[in-house]
């Protein structure tokens, strides 16, 4: 167990509708990733929050949106989605802004478009 | 664009058997290579290589990269049933925090008992 959290683990979902993942980093992290995982593409990074200011940005596409609260938890925003987005999505922390490569993982959320 | 490829894409051995997984690259400035192993659902990071030639070891896992060649390889030796799992690499560039990652899609390893 990382001790990274994400909710929900699975989801499934309609083209068009939008979604809110939900992440908790590791007590003391303040940097948090996020990642989508395809059987196409591999793992691809998204979009990184550093104690509440984005750090640095993927390739994350414009549909999809992300913060990073007070509290330090995360909330990635997909929204018009498409089939192409049913993926595995996860969730990393890491203490510092550049703690490559002691991210941890979180246990992700597989996301079904139907 | 950055690519990093890895062979083979699957692979089943027998337990006790050794393994070579192997990831190629090709990236703008590039800084470092990483292996993680994925059993279940999350990557778990294994090993970062940044110089040539200098072999990375953790019990029965070792990795080495050719910076000239351009590649590196993962070697897992008297392998278990608890090696199972997709091993991935992936390259770093030069001045970049996660934004410069690039992933392969990962070796699929099977050891049956």
């Amino acid at each position: 167990d990382s001790g990274v959290t994400q909710t929900p683990k699975h989801l499934i979902t309609a083209t068009g509708q939008r979604v809110t993942l939900r992440c908790s980093p590791r007590s003391g992290d303040l940097s948090v990733y996020w990642y989508q995982q395809s059987l196409d593409q591999g793992l691809q990074f998204l979009i990184q929050y550093y104690n509440g200011e984005e750090r640095a940005k993927g390739n994350i596409l414009e549909r999809f949106s992300a913060q990073q609260f007070p509290d330090l938890h995360s909330e990635l925003n997909l929204s018009s989605l498409e089939l192409g987005d049913s993926a595995l999505y996860f969730c990393a922390s890491s203490v510092q802004g550049d703690g490559l490569p002691e991210q941890y993982f979180g246990p992700g959320t597989r996301l079904t478009v139907t | 664009e950055d690519k990093v490829v890895q062979s083979p894409l699957s692979l089943v051995v027998h337990e006790g058997d050794t393994v070579t997984l192997n990831c190629s690259y090709e990236v703008t400035n590039f800084r470092s290579l990483l292996w993680y192993k994925q059993e279940k659902k999350a990557p778990t990071f294994l090993f970062m290589l940044t110089s040539s030639g200098i072999e990375k070891k953790s019990g029965r896992l070792s990795s080495i990269l050719d910076k000239k060649e351009l590649f590196s390889i993962l070697n897992i030796t008297a392998t278990q049933t608890g090696d199972s799992a997709i091993y991935l690499c992936a390259s770093l560039r030069t001045g970049g925090g996660a934004d410069g990652l690039t992933f392969g899609k990962g070796t699929h390893l099977i050891i049956q008992p």
